[in-house]
């Protein structure tokens, strides 16, 4: 079975810009969650779609960072302006109906 | 959500068992204790799950105090591959089936030859 897919595994981009990262979960997985680690930290919970909802939002730090999984599908993560703090690993994970959590590869993040 | 607290590194030689405790003192009644290991650059990967007393699969054991406010991953005969980091995750499912967990500075796991 495919796993979970992010894209891309990484980017570089300056202060001020826009990124977008993508995940791809395991097909029929209704559940897309989203997870960041920055440098030396924990691994953060920033949300957590049922399909195309947002069921739990809490976890976002502030409102540069906008998430959407139209369809029920792929999920987006998009930063803009992105600042130096934004600067870390993105991780997805997908979860079928009281299944495990199955988690991405990642993508790293660097903001200069 | 119930905080884990884990040893912050391990090491252990090739060929042996290592036992990793988590402690989780305010776990709630409905939580499952689910154990997670990630290498360098990928995400975590499940390992072993349990709520209580004792749950063995085809690469670790998970044992669960009666009062399951700490738990132990085993791991059998170690080896190189099995350097990592192990982190203790606790949490209910929800009604829809969805389960929203809280991660710890996890265990980092140096097998030596």
């Amino acid at each position: 079975e495919a796993g979970v897919t992010q894209f891309p595994s990484h980017s570089v981009i300056e202060k001020g810009q826009t990124v977008t990262l993508r995940c791809d979960p395991i097909s029929g997985h209704d559940n897309l969650y989203w997870y960041r680690r920055v440098m030396g930290k924990e691994i953060k919970f920033l949300l957590h779609f049922v399909k195309e909802s947002k069921q739990d939002e809490s976890g976002m730090p502030n409102n540069r960072f906008l998430a959407e999984r139209t369809g029920g599908t792929y999920s987006t993560l998009k930063v803009q302006p992105a600042e130096l703090e934004d600067s870390g690993v993105y991780f997805c994970a997908s979860q079928g109906i009281n299944e495990k959590l199955f988690f991405g590869s990642g993508t790293q993040l660097s903001v200069l | 959500l119930a905080k884990t607290t884990q040893p912050i590194s391990m090491d252990s030689y090739e060929g042996q068992e290592v036992n990793i405790t988590c402690s989780h003192n305010n776990i709630a009644t409905n939580d499952y204790i689910t154990w997670y290991q990630q290498f360098p650059s990928q995400g975590p990967r499940f390992i072993i799950q349990g709520y209580k007393t004792k749950v063995t699969n085809e690469v670790a054991s998970l044992f669960i105090p009666a009062d399951r406010k700490s738990s132990t991953l085993s791991l059998p005969r170690v080896s190189l591959s099995d350097t990592a980091v192990y982190y203790c995750l606790v949490g209910d499912y929800h009604s829809g089936g969805y389960q929203k967990v809280t991660f710890g500075t996890g265990t980092k796991l140096q097998v030596i030859p």
